[in-house]
């Protein structure tokens, strides 16, 4: 069973520009949700989405955004890079364990370097 | 103050020793928590979930939750080279669709 898929794994760009990173989530799962991971700040969430909608969201700028499609994959965008948005972003799918929790499985990660 | 913390180490153990790592939290509603660890050049991998209180072992592994105290632990007995990786915490509110991590525990196991 394939895992999650994030494209591409690293990414280097000048300040001022915008991303898009991509992300697709093991068959069959609907919920996909993207942290950011730096030294300093650890993981923290970005946002979620299920069936094209997004659900929740981190207390990140207005510049961080994204979308899900009818497939389940999903992109995020950044735009007018900062020298502190570089970072790992990883994608995750989910679906519910017992007891409700949410097992996530994510992926590899985007490398991002703004520079 | 973080909502979730976590002592980022480093932490360096001989091979066969038991490991015990630990993160504190402050919110009250968590009661859902979690154990991922992640290798390097690596996205973080589900290790131990754990609902409410209580404790739950796989393996060599065992998850201990204290609602109480607000205070969670990972042990790994007889720790293995392969065991060497940051190891995260998790916590989630029910309902909630994210996790709220502490800041990880780097581990070496030494041959």
């Amino acid at each position: 069973k394939a895992g999650v898929t994030q494209t591409p794994r690293y990414l280097i760009k000048t300040r001022g520009q915008q991303v898009t990173l991509s992300c697709s989530p093991i068959s069959g799962h609907r919920s996909v949700s993207w942290y950011q991971q730096t030294p300093g700040q650890g993981l923290q969430f970005l946002f979620e989405y299920f069936s094209e909608t997004q659900r929740n969201k981190g207390n990140f700028p207005g510049r961080f955004s994204g979308r899900q499609f009818s497939n389940s994959r999903s992109e995020m965008n950044v735009s007018t890079l900062e020298l502190g948005d570089s970072a790992l972003y990883l994608c995750a799918s989910s679906l519910v364990l017992a007891q409700g929790a949410r097992g996530y499985t994510f992926g590899s990660g985007t490398r991002l370097t703004v520079v | 103050q973080k909502e979730v913390e976590q002592d980022p180490g480093p932490l360096s153990v001989p091979e066969g020793a038991i490991v015990s790592l630990n993160c504190t939290y402050s919110n009250s509603a968590f009661q859902y928590f979690m154990w991922y660890r992640q290798y390097s050049r690596k996205g973080p991998e589900l290790l131990m979930y754990t609902y409410s209180s209580g404790n739950k072992e796989d393996g060599r592994f065992t998850a201990q939750v204290d609602k109480s105290s607000k205070y969670i632990s990972l042990f790994i007995r007889d720790s293995q080279p392969s065991d060497s990786a940051t190891y995260l915490c998790a916590m989630a509110v029910q309902g909630a669709q994210k996790l709220v991590f502490g800041q990880g525990t780097r581990l070496t196991i030494n041959p």
